[in-house]
C-alpha cells in the first residue's frame, strides 16, 4: 500500500538554525513526491516537487530511494518558515495525492 | 498563479439539512478536482476525485449518497453533504490540477462545515 509517514508532529527550531522535516514514504514503483505548505490562516500549497530539483524558500528535498525517504531541509531557519508542513506522494498510474499527517514547524526568534 | 475558490468558508446547518459548497477554478480549466476531509490535527483524507462530465470517483469507505459531487463545467465542482448530521461537521477542502501537472493541486480555502 502507498503511505507517507512524517514521525514528527510538531518540531521547534531557533531562527538561523538548520531544519530538517522527516518524510517516508511505502511505494513499490518509482515515487514522484511533492511538500504542500501551509501558512496560519492560509491555504494549501505547493512548496516544491522533487522532480524539479528546485529550491523553493532556501528548502531543498532529496529523494532518497535507498532509505524510501524525501526529507525536507533548510539550512537557517527563519520565523516566516513557522507552517504546517505536509509531504505527498502521488499515486501511481493517477493523479491523486496520498498526504502525510504533517508537521507543525515553529520556528523561534 | 492558478486560484481556486471555495464558498462559503463557514456553514451552520441543524441535522437533516443538506449543504451544497462550491469550488471554482478562477483562471484556468480544471479537468480534475479533488475532494478532501480535515478532522482536526489530522491529515487531509481524499474523499473523492472529480472529473468534468462524469461521475466522480469516491474512496473507500465515503458515502456516495452522502456526499453528491457534481463537475458540471472545467471551472465548477459542488459537494452537497446531503441530510447533514453532527458527525458530518469538519473541514472541507477543494483542489484542482490544471492538465499535465500532475501532482501539483491549487487548493480552496476550505469550508468549515458545522451540523447542529
Amino acid at each position: 500500500a502507498q503511505r507517507v509517514t512524517q514521525p514528527e508532529k510538531l518540531l521547534s527550531v531557533f531562527k538561523g538554525a538548520p531544519v530538517e522535516l522527516k518524510c517516508n514514504y511505502s511505494y513499490s514503483g518509482s515515487p514522484e513526491l511533492f511538500w504542500y505548505v501551509q501558512y496560519s490562516r492560509q491555504r494549501l500549497q505547493l512548496l516544491l516537487r522533487h522532480i524539479s530539483r528546485e529550491s523553493i524558500k532556501g528548502f531543498t528535498a532529496d529523494l532518497n530511494k535507498g532509505e524510501t525517504s524525501f526529507h525536507l531541509k533548510k539550512p537557517f531557519a527563519q520565523e516566516e518558515d513557522s507552517a504546517m508542513y505536509y509531504c505527498a506522494l502521488l499515486q501511481g498510474g493517477s493523479e491523486k495525492l496520498v498526504f502525510g499527517k504533517g508537521t507543525k514547524l515553529t520556528v523561534n526568534p | 498563479g492558478a486560484v481556486v475558490s471555495q464558498h462559503p468558508s463557514r456553514v451552520i446547518c441543524k441535522s437533516g439539512t443538506s449543504v451544497k459548497i462550491e469550488c471554482r477554478s478562477l483562471d484556468f480549466q480544471a479537468t480534475t478536482m479533488f475532494w478532501y476531509r480535515q478532522f482536526p490535527k489530522q491529515s487531509l483524507m481524499l474523499m473523492a476525485t472529480s472529473n468534468e462530465g462524469s461521475k466522480a470517483t469516491y474512496e473507500q469507505g465515503v458515502e456516495k449518497d452522502k456526499f453528491l459531487i457534481n463537475h458540471a463545467s472545467l471551472t465548477l465542482s459542488t459537494l452537497t453533504v446531503t441530510s447533514a448530521h453532527p458527525e458530518d461537521s469538519s473541514f472541507y477542502i477543494c483542489s484542482a490540477s490544471q492538465q499535465g501537472a500532475r501532482g501539483e493541486l491549487f487548493f480552496g480555502e476550505g469550508s468549515r462545515l458545522t451540523v447542529l
